[in-house]
């Protein structure tokens, strides 16, 4: 069963245009919710985590239970934020689902 | 501190061939989680060892198997490669504790196989 879908494959935005990736997923239980980011010729990296709270490079992203979504957001786009953006769930037992991903392009 | 290294960076093999990636997780990490990326299908969990035992697995065939040795590496291996075994196999390592929470992931390069 697919547990994370990130239904844009690509958003273009302009410089200074607010930003959303938008995230859903399924899963009965309490699962943790990450953004990861890649950019170009770089490794994968941890962006922020739902339970932290924390706002990273501007972006924030809350836990919606009841929508079952955790979209990512960032109200001023910058073109350094350009890069691909995968949603994660972790369930109880350390087992890791991401999402096909989104790449932003942010235009100057 | 060392972050996660996978070697090769690069292969290419043919047909029912078979073959061997390794991971060296961050010191300290005892859990390495390796996962199959595709345009297509994005990341896909393959499976996760800590302390030497699968704890968890993806729903890969039989011909993806993987192990972790004492000192926390870990390999994979794919026998009788296909042409859809083409993809990007990174490795994650990360503290695995035992509650599963706040495990962040740390990511390797990857290993770029191509089968023809």
């Amino acid at each position: 069963a697919q547990r994370v879908t990130q239904p844009e494959k690509l958003l273009s935005v302009f410089k200074g245009a607010p930003v959303e990736l938008k995230c859903n997923y399924s899963y009965s239980g309490s699962p943790e919710l990450f953004w990861y980011v890649q950019y170009s010729r770089q490794r994968l990296q941890l962006l922020l985590r739902h339970i932290s709270r924390e706002s990273i490079k501007g972006f924030t992203a809350d836990l919606n239970k009841g929508e079952t979504s955790f979209h990512l957001k960032k109200p001023f786009a910058q073109e350094e934020d350009s890069a691909m953006y995968y949603c994660a769930l972790n369930d109880n037992f350390n087992k890791f689902y991401f999402g096909s991903g989104t790449k932003l392009n942010v235009k100057p | 501190k060392a972050g996660v290294t996978q070697t090769p960076r690069y292969l290419i093999k043919t047909r029912g061939q078979q073959v061997t990636l390794s991971c060296s997780p961050i010191s300290g990490h005892r859990s390495v989680s390796w996962y199959q990326q595709t345009p297509g299908q994005g990341l896909q969990f393959l499976f996760e060892y800590f302390s030497e035992t699968q704890r968890n697995k993806g729903n890969f065939p039989g011909r993806f198997s993987g192990r972790q040795f004492s000192n926390s590496r870990s390999e994979m291996n794919v026998s009788t490669l296909e042409l859809g075994d083409s993809a990007l196999y990174l490795c994650a390592s990360s503290l695995g504790l035992a509650s599963g929470r706040g495990n962040e992931q740390f990511f390797g390069p990857g290993t770029r196989l191509t089968v023809l």
